[in-house]
């Protein structure tokens, strides 16, 4: 069973414009968030991340919100840029010794021109 | 930079012969992960270690053995290679803490296809 789910495989964007890209965890438990970005060909790289304790965290372009009741979070990119075309996952870190993160499916970010 | 190699970049190889994914880190890191990435399953966790011979399963270790006799390397084996296991192979490590916020720095990945 998922415990991270991004519901969207696939968005598309135009360029400029606000991207939002969305993710909901099953355990109310998990208390750290990170997303990360992949390009073709290369291994994801950490993008943002945000811990239980915010309900917000802005990198730049970027901003990550946390919903703990709804057990919801979102990545917004303003402005848009064509070089964000990529995939996002969304993930959290499952706590214990052995540091796992728990990834979810990803959603492909496509920006228009 | 975590300094994550991973070797082969590319390969393929038929149904039923072993196969050894190597990834090799320069950072001195305790926990290294193997993931397969797959279209619709996202970054599945195969196997980690948590320090030299200490390794355990993740979500997805059927078909697959590691081994870690030194800390820089984590071997990814499949013993008897399928066609379910073509896949792109992403090793990772857990840091460095700053750069990554307490999260992975990955390899460029293996693509592996199994004919």
């Amino acid at each position: 069973d998922q415990q991270v789910k991004q519901n969207s495989p696939s968005l598309s964007v135009q360029e400029g414009r606000i991207s939002i890209l969305n993710c909901d965890y099953t355990n109310s438990m998990f208390d750290y968030f990170l997303w990360y970005k992949k390009y073709p060909a290369e291994g994801p790289t950490f993008l943002i991340s945000i811990s239980s304790i915010k309900d917000k965290n802005e990198d730049g372009r970027f901003t990550v919100f946390l919903n703990k009741s709804a057990k919801h979070l979102s990545l917004h990119i303003v402005p848009s840029q064509p070089g964000d075309s990529a995939v996002y996952f969304c993930a959290t870190k499952a706590g214990g010794r052995d540091d796992k993160i728990i990834f979810g499916k990803g959603t492909r970010l496509h920006i228009l021109p | 930079d975590a300094g994550i190699t991973q070797s082969p970049r590319h390969k393929v190889t038929e149904t039923g012969t072993p196969v050894t994914l190597r990834c090799h880190q320069t950072e001195n890191h305790r926990y290294m992960y193997w993931y397969r990435q797959d279209p619709g399953h996202g970054l599945r966790l195969i196997h980690y270690s948590y320090g030299v011979k200490d390794t355990d399963k993740g979500e997805v270790s059927d078909g697959y053995s590691v081994s870690r006799s030194k800390t820089e390397d984590f071997l990814l084996t499949l013993e008897s290679a399928t066609s379910s296991q073509t896949s792109v192979y992403f090793c990772a490590t857990n840091g460095p803490m700053r750069q990554t916020n307490y999260g992975y720095t990955f390899g460029s990945g293996t693509r592996l296809t199994v004919v």
